[in-house]
Parts: structure tokens; C-alpha cells; sequence
């Protein structure tokens, strides 16, 4: 079955560490992205990458990293500069680079930072 | 300015009505795409319809329909007869076709009563 898949859904870390979530796809899908989500909000776009290594910030990428090294891969790193971790997190690609094509997402990883 | 208003917060809706949600849009380009997801409160975001700016009849899909006024920059998602599984967040999002980012709005939190 193609799709993307996030590993773990649930994630705890504590203050201070830095976290990587994992996002794959097998959709063949040329971008990608992480969005952040929290209580009662909205998506906020963090990074996104149209094409292997390369990526562009989004709009709150501060305190976040990315690698793009594989076309199915796209992890997030959120690093001890994050100043507000705990949130929703969802990995979302695309088909094309410039096309009005929709977005399909992963199944999200809940991190809490204690 | 927002380009996404859903000036719906929370809805609550009696079941197999049918409900219409709100979505307007702020763009200045020509080609776009307008979205519609539905998140339920497991998280994953499931796309439900894709209306494109030259599209000249209102997108359908099963249940889901999408009444796009171009002129007025409005694109509501209406549900046909409701079902207790309608029960939702559904967001509101856009792809400008200059741009490979979608911009989400903040959502409305569909209820539906029994």
C-alpha cells in the first residue's frame, strides 16, 4: 500500500534533547513537508523540500531542522532551541513541484516535552 | 492578512441535515487550488475535495460538495444528509500557483447530534 508513514506516534523527551521525527513516503511524491499543529489550531507550515537536498523554511522553522538526503525520506529534528516543543506534528507530500495538486498526509506523532 | 478565514469556530448540526461550512480566500493570482480536509480526533488528515480556480462547475464528491464562488473569493464545503462520523475538524486550505506551499485556515469543529 503506498502512503507515508511517521514513526512514533506518541514520543516523550525531556527538556533540553533533541528529537528527531521520521517521515517516509512510497507515493514517488517529489515534495514534502512538516507542518505543526497545536490545540485547537490550525496547520503551520515548519520546512519543505520540493527535490532531494534542498529545503526552504516555512513560516515557524525556527528551532527546527531537516534533512532531504532520499526522495521518501524527510526528517524533523526539533531541536533545544524550540522554545515550545509539545505539539501535534504531521508530515504531509506532494505529487508535483508547481501544480495545484493536494497535499497527503501521515498519521502525525504527538510529541510531549516534559 | 489572513489568507484562509473559516469564521466558523464550532458547529453543531442535527444528523442527515445537511450543513454548509465556511471558507474565504484572499489571492491575487489567477491559478489556485482550494482544499478541504476533514481531521477527526485521531489526528490524520484526510483531503476530502479540490476545487481549481478555472474550474468551471462546483466540485463534487460523494457527500462532499464544493460551492465555489469566484467572484465573492468563497469556496464552502457543504455535507450532504450528516452522519455521527461527519464529526470533525475540517480545514480549509489553498495553493496559490505561484507557490508550492498550501495555506490552511484554523479550522471548524463539526458536531453532530444524534
Amino acid at each position: 500500500d503506498g502512503g507515508i508513514t511517521q514513526s512514533p506516534k506518541y514520543l516523550f523527551r525531556k527538556e533540553g534533547q533533541n528529537v528527531t521525527l521520521s517521515c517516509e513516503q512510497n507515493l514517488n511524491h517529489d515534495a514534502m513537508y512538516w507542518y505543526r499543529q497545536d490545540p485547537g489550531q490550525g496547520l503551520r507550515l515548519i520546512y519543505y523540500s520540493q527535490i532531494v537536498n534542498d529545503f526552504q523554511k516555512g513560516d515557524i522553522a525556527e528551532g527546527y531542522s531537516v534533512s532531504r538526503e532520499k526522495k521518501e525520506s524527510f526528517p524533523l529534528t526539533v531541536t533545544s532551541a524550540q522554545k515550545n516543543p509539545t505539539a501535534f506534528y504531521l508530515c504531509a507530500s506532494s505529487i508535483d513541484l508547481g501544480g495545484l495538486g493536494e497535499q497527503f498526509f501521515g498519521p502525525g506523532t504527538r510529541l510531549t516535552v516534559l | 492578512a489572513q489568507k484562509i478565514t473559516q469564521t466558523q469556530p464550532g458547529m453543531f448540526v442535527q444528523e442527515k441535515e445537511a450543513v454548509t461550512l465556511d471558507c474565504t480566500y484572499d489571492t491575487s493570482d489567477q491559478s489556485y487550488g482550494l482544499f478541504w480536509y476533514k481531521q477527526p480526533s485521531s489526528g490524520e488528515m484526510i483531503f476530502l475535495i479540490y476545487q481549481g480556480s478555472y474550474d468551471e462547475q462546483n466540485a463534487t464528491e460523494g457527500r462532499y460538495s464544493l460551492n465555489f464562488q469566484k467572484a465573492r473569493k468563497s469556496a464552502n464545503l457543504v455535507i450532504s444528509a450528516s452522519q455521527l462520523g461527519d464529526s470533525a475538524m475540517y480545514f480549509c486550505a489553498m495553493r496559490e500557483g505561484r507557490d508550492d506551499k498550501i495555506i490552511f485556515g484554523k479550522g471548524t469543529r463539526l458536531h453532530i447530534l444524534p
